[in-house]
């Protein structure tokens, strides 16, 4: 079965502190993988991508994101996070293709202390 | 211009009513999605148009209609909804061939149903 797993539900880091999200994935095929971002009562925002080539994905807003196929995960990081990046966040895996159903993990939200 | 719009930003309707809500993109995407997300949860894909044919049609209920007017407009006709189709609808589009499923998501219109 395809699915996405984000095993926490909420993490709260301070302001400066380096952050890692947690994504773990389950699909048949060689799966494209995303994260995005989703500030409260707003529409997602693609962070990174992944298919193939360099395991390790730059992305937008300092984040960066690691492919481990043996683990079967895409971990987003952050070296050093701002209140701004205070948001939910989803990881999602689908298809090499266009105009097909990505599965969206259940989300990460973060909180920043100040 | 890398830009989905959605309109209304917010709509409150009663059970009888029929609205609609409005999706246009200008970045020459032929593939465009609804999604429905409730609170504190993914988003839940709903229809995918691709070429303004409609392609997937994850089970949804007859009194959410999508219609694809042209490749720059995607609408969802709502009637009899229920108070449980309270949610935020998404709209997003990609590219319709070739190997980018990258979507771009809308800010999404806030509806209530009364």
């Amino acid at each position: 079965a395809q699915s996405v797993t984000q095993p926490d539900i909420h993490i709260t880091v301070s302001e400066g502190a380096s952050l890692e999200l947690r994504c773990n994935y389950s699909y048949g095929a060689t799966p494209y993988l995303f994260w995005y971002v989703q500030s409260p009562g707003q529409g997602l925002q693609l962070l990174l991508k992944y298919f193939s080539g360099d395991t390790l994905v730059q992305g937008i807003k300092g984040f960066e994101a690691e492919f481990k196929r043996s683990q079967s995960s895409f971990n987003l990081r952050k070296p050093s996070v701002h209140w701004s990046d205070a948001a939910e966040y989803f990881c999602a895996v689908g298809p090499y293709s266009s105009a097909s159903k990505i599965i969206f993990g259940s989300g990460t939200r973060l909180s920043i202390r100040p | 211009d890398t830009e989905v719009t959605q309109t209304p930003k917010h709509l409150v309707m009663g059970m009888t009513n029929k609205k609609s809500l409005k999706c246009e993109q200008h970045m020459g995407h032929r593939a465009m999605y609804w999604y429905k997300q409730k609170a504190k949860k993914p988003p839940e894909l709903m229809f995918v148009y691709s070429y303004e044919k409609l392609s997937i049609n994850e089970s949804v209920p007859s009194r959410f209609s999508p219609e694809c007017p042209n490749s720059s407009l995607l609408n969802l006709h709502l009637h009899a909804l229920q108070p449980e189709d309270s949610a935020l609808y998404l709209c997003a589009s990609s590219q319709a061939s070739g190997r980018s499923a990258e979507q771009f998501f809308g800010p999404g219109t806030r509806l209530t149903v009364l």
